[in-house]
């Protein structure tokens, strides 16, 4: 079945820090990978999205390439701000099939 | 980009009585939907998948009497948890998944505390 690894939490930067955030996948065929955001006492929003390989997906100055030969969608910012603190999920879903999830990541980015 | 709503977006209620939740599209049609429970620090568990004008999906574990899912509409599903207890308490979040782009949007979420 498919599944998402993503990088353990919690993440803690220090403000204008460069962000990695790691996600690997595994899943039959080719799905579609998603960064979600969810911010304290809210629910998801779509962060930024890839549909194929090599694509490339951005937001916010958030970043992700679909890598089909390492399969991974690791996230990327090159200057956090406190305002980023947030947990953020890696997910995966083949086309009319329910999303998969990561466990999620939290982080805080301090002044 | 598209957007859920969710109402309410908190709720308290007693021991035994019924409360219903709604999720919208606001702005696109969602011939699928699906209602997730989130507990504390944990990723969201997908409680069900609501496809328009036929009977919900539950995944394994969940009481199918006790959490009632209508959708009627292709804008509207709804959540009823029945008989709530106090383990029922949780933060449930819906989705809407918008079939142009295979993308699931997400309301804000509902906080029901059973008391």
């Amino acid at each position: 079945g498919n599944s998402v690894t993503q990088m353990e939490g919690p993440v803690t930067l220090s403000e204008e820090a460069f962000l990695t955030i790691n996600c690997t996948y595994t899943a039959t065929g080719y799905p579609s990978l998603f960064w979600y955001v969810q911010y304290p006492g809210e629910g998801l929003q779509l962060l930024l999205k890839a549909t194929k390989a090599d694509d490339k997906g951005s937001n916010k100055g958030f970043e992700a390439t679909y890598r089909k030969e390492t399969t991974s969608f690791h996230l990327e910012k090159g200057s956090v701000q406190v305002s980023d603190s947030a947990v953020y999920f890696c997910a995966l879903s083949r086309r009319n099939e329910k999303l998969t999830f990561g466990t999620g990541t939290r982080l805080t980015i301090i002044p | 980009g598209a957007v859920v709503s969710q109402h309410p977006s908190w709720v308290i209620c007693k021991s035994g009585t019924s409360v219903k939740i709604e999720c919208r599209s606001l702005d696109f049609q969602a011939t699928t939907m699906f209602w997730y429970r989130q507990f504390p620090k944990q990723s969201l568990m997908l409680m069900a998948t609501s496809n328009e004008g036929s009977k919900a999906t539950y995944e394994q574990g969940v009481e199918k009497d006790k959490f009632l899912i209508n959708h009627a509409s292709l804008t509207l599903s709804t959540l009823t948890v029945t008989s709530a207890h106090p383990e029922d308490s949780s933060f449930y979040i819906c989705s809407a998944r918008e079939g142009s782009t295979d993308t699931q949007y997400f309301g804000p979420g509902t906080r029901l505390t059973v008391l």
